[in-house]
């Protein structure tokens, strides 16, 4: 079976401030897919990033980015310089195989303050 | 470019009323999905399918049916609502090859609420 778990449920951050959202997964696949997506306060699911099991490498996407370790199942997601816009919940999910269903986190709502 | 639409979007009922969530992808994706979202839980699978006329259960089926009679629609009934069946519904579509599992395209939801 697979499962996500986010142990975060909250984080409340001072707009500027660097913040880091955490995402342990289990599985049993060797091949599997990683996702983060955000949900703002409008309630729609936006996708932001896919990692492979095979591709280790870290991302950067502009303030965000994401690190990948399977040695200990986690693929965190960090924020550099937070801004109130980044205010949402997200979620990490995980599906074994392309067209599986996704297994989601309970997700982390990130309160950023001005 | 549509994406996936669901209708309706917001919706109340009765307990024992019966409704039938629409979900519609102009993509051509071969696999279709109902999520349910409720507090601290993140989504959880309900019913999907990976083709036209086929479906299957996931994680929370009771209490739920679903139909896929063309590749573009996946339907969601509640024969008999529950208020344990408020939530927020999200419908997704996704290609089946691994080189386009790029991610799951999400509907805007349906906010249902059973009284």
């Amino acid at each position: 079976a697979q499962k996500v778990t986010q142990a975060q449920t909250e984080i409340s951050v001072v707009e500027k401030e660097d913040v880091t959202l955490d995402c342990v997964y289990e599985t049993r696949d060797t091949t599997y897919y990683l996702f983060w997506y955000k949900q703002p306060p409008s309630g729609e699911l936006v996708f932001l990033i896919r990692r492979n099991s095979f591709d280790e490498q870290n991302e950067i996407s502009g303030r965000y980015s994401w690190n990948f370790q399977k040695s200990t199942s986690s693929f965190n997601f960090t924020i550099t310089a937070s801004q109130v816009v980044d205010s949402a919940v997200y979620f990490c999910a995980l599906t074994r195989n392309a067209g599986n269903m996704l297994t989601f986190g309970g997700g982390t709502r990130l309160m950023v303050k001005p | 470019n549509a994406g996936v639409t669901q209708t309706p979007k917001f919706r109340v009922l009765k307990t024992g009323q019966s409704m039938t969530l629409l979900c519609a992808q102009d993509m051509n994706h071969e696999y279709m999905y109902w999520y349910r979202q409720d507090p601290g839980m993140g989504l959880r699978l309900i019913h999907y399918s990976v083709g036209e006329g086929t479906t299957a259960k996931g994680e929370v089926p009771d209490g739920y049916n679903v139909s896929r009679l063309k590749k573009q629609n996946f339907l969601l009934g509640l024969e008999s609502a529950a208020p344990s069946q408020t939530s927020v519904y999200f419908c997704a579509s996704s290609y089946a090859q691994s080189t386009y599992n790029y991610g799951y395209t999400f509907g805007s939801g349906t906010r249902l609420t059973v009284v």
